[in-house]
């Protein structure tokens, strides 16, 4: 059962651009959501997170968007960069007593043109 | 510098050999994971431990088996019982209190000829 849904599979984007991609879940008892940025041959590397009371968190030029209602949230990358070029997980998890297992999002291969 | 270190980068293997996938971290980090990635499938959770000596079954353990001697290595194996055993590895570990947090390895890619 997948229990979190990332779209879209691709996505491509002219340099200063912005770049969205949205995660949409099923499980009420999530209570962590981070993204995820991973480079080829590379393992992913943790980018921003978010917790299910706070509506947004910026950091840089990365923004989270959460709507807990509709259980989805988002990430804003602004003034996309060639460097941002990655593939993107979302990612939900679980508190410590359920290992803080990371459910993951199929990812979204972002590509920035110059 | 403080990391984690997956062995081999790269391994081929024949059908119906077992093979085992190494990972050690030195952050000191109480819990370790195993993932599986494949193309267009995002990475599935196939074990993972909190503790020494203790783990559980992940999403898609059937066709893997893994250990935890030591706080710093979680070694996966691969076996033959495992029917599609071509792809991604992902090995990460994880703070205790930092939820969601997982450092990741870079990656043993298997390939099963």
């Amino acid at each position: 059962q997948q229990q979190v849904k990332q779209s879209p599979q691709s996505l491509i984007v002219q340099k200063g651009g912005i770049s969205i991609i949205n995660c949409a879940y099923e499980n009420t008892a999530f209570d962590y959501f981070p993204w995820y940025q991973q480079f080829p041959g590379k393992g992913p590397a943790l980018l921003i997170a978010i917790r299910p009371d706070v509506s947004e968190k910026k950091e840089g030029r990365f923004t989270i968007s959460f709507n807990k209602s509709a259980k989805q949230f988002s990430l804003h990358i602004m003034d996309s960069q060639p460097g941002d070029s990655a593939t993107y997980f979302c990612a939900a998890s679980m508190g410590e007593t359920s290992g803080s297992r990371l459910t993951f999002g199929e990812g979204t291969q972002l590509t920035v043109n110059p | 510098d403080g990391g984690i270190t997956q062995s081999p980068k790269y391994l081929f293997r024949k059908e119906g050999q077992n093979v085992t996938l190494s990972c050690e971290q030195n952050l000191n980090h109480d819990a370790m994971y195993w993932y599986r990635q494949d193309p267009g499938q995002g990475l599935r959770l196939i074990y993972y431990s909190q503790i020494v000596n203790d783990f559980q079954k992940g999403d898609i353990a059937e066709g893997y088996s893994v250990s935890r001697e030591k706080k710093e290595s979680f070694p996966l194996t691969v076996t033959s019982a495992q029917k599609n055993p071509t792809a991604f590895y992902l090995c990460a570990s994880r703070r205790q209190g930092r939820v969601g947090e997982l450092f990741f390895g870079e990656g043993s890619r298997l390939t099963v000829l």
